[in-house]
């Protein structure tokens, strides 16, 4: 299994600001992603974030909107960026592959745009 | 493409009652089957899996079969628990590493 954190566990913003959530894992993983779960659905998957080259975005995310980093193979950061109270989700990381097809889950951190 | 349906919530139930939460999927190819739960405030967690037609996946007393021939998985507890409260999430995930989630199913369990 892997331990999984995330900073901030929540924040409350302001329209048009920035927000970037960051996600560290215990242990070294290939695979990385970032869901957005808003209020009382299910998750969406915004991106995978690759070590060393771009994320690849699903469709209806921009690289504009969110920009992420993957700097290693335990740590990544999701931007929100110029958010609106649309925005206003639980983002979720999340790590997965290798030996096993299970995915864990980072505890989430719930942005609040006002 | 590849889709997950569950039954719409919320379900609820006294305690020590029996447990079904209905899934099925479409899917290309052979995925693997999840349910995760998600407890009030908390992050998901990982339930059960099974990851070939015919498995059963099983734990804290949750079952769920993959049924090949039904394109199904559906979650039953014989008795629930009011800690059993939760959101309950169907998934599959196939050879790509995605993981594709039903809606949710809220249940609520009353003492």
């Amino acid at each position: 299994s892997a331990v999984i954190s995330q900073k901030p566990s929540r924040d409350i913003c302001q329209r048009g600001t920035s927000l970037t959530i960051q996600c560290q894992v215990d242990s070294q993983v290939t695979m990385m992603f970032w869901y957005r779960q808003q209020p009382g659905q299910s998750l969406t998957l915004i991106a995978t974030a690759n070590q060393g080259s771009e994320a690849t975005y699903e469709s209806g995310f921009v690289i504009d909107k969110f920009p992420i980093s993957r700097p290693n193979l335990t740590f990544s950061t999701l931007t929100v960026s110029n958010m609106s109270p649309e925005d206003s989700s639980i983002y979720l990381c999340s790590v997965g592959g290798g030996d096993t097809d299970t995915q864990y889950f980072g505890p989430g951190t719930r942005l609040t745009v006002l | 493409g590849n889709s997950v349906t569950q039954m719409e919530g919320p379900v609820t139930l006294s305690e020590e009652a029996f447990l079904t939460i209905n899934c099925t999927y479409t899917a290309t190819g052979y995925p693997s089957l999840f349910w995760y739960v998600q407890y009030p405030g908390e992050g998901l967690q990982l339930l059960l899996k099974a990851t070939k037609a015919d498995d059963k996946g099983s734990n804290k007393g949750f079952e769920a079969t993959y049924r090949k021939e039904t394109t199904s998985f559906h979650l039953e507890k014989g008795s629930v628990q009011v800690s059993d409260s939760a959101v309950y999430f169907c998934a599959l995930r196939t050879g790509g590493f995605k993981t594709i989630f039903g809606a949710g199913t809220r249940l609520f369990v009353k003492a």
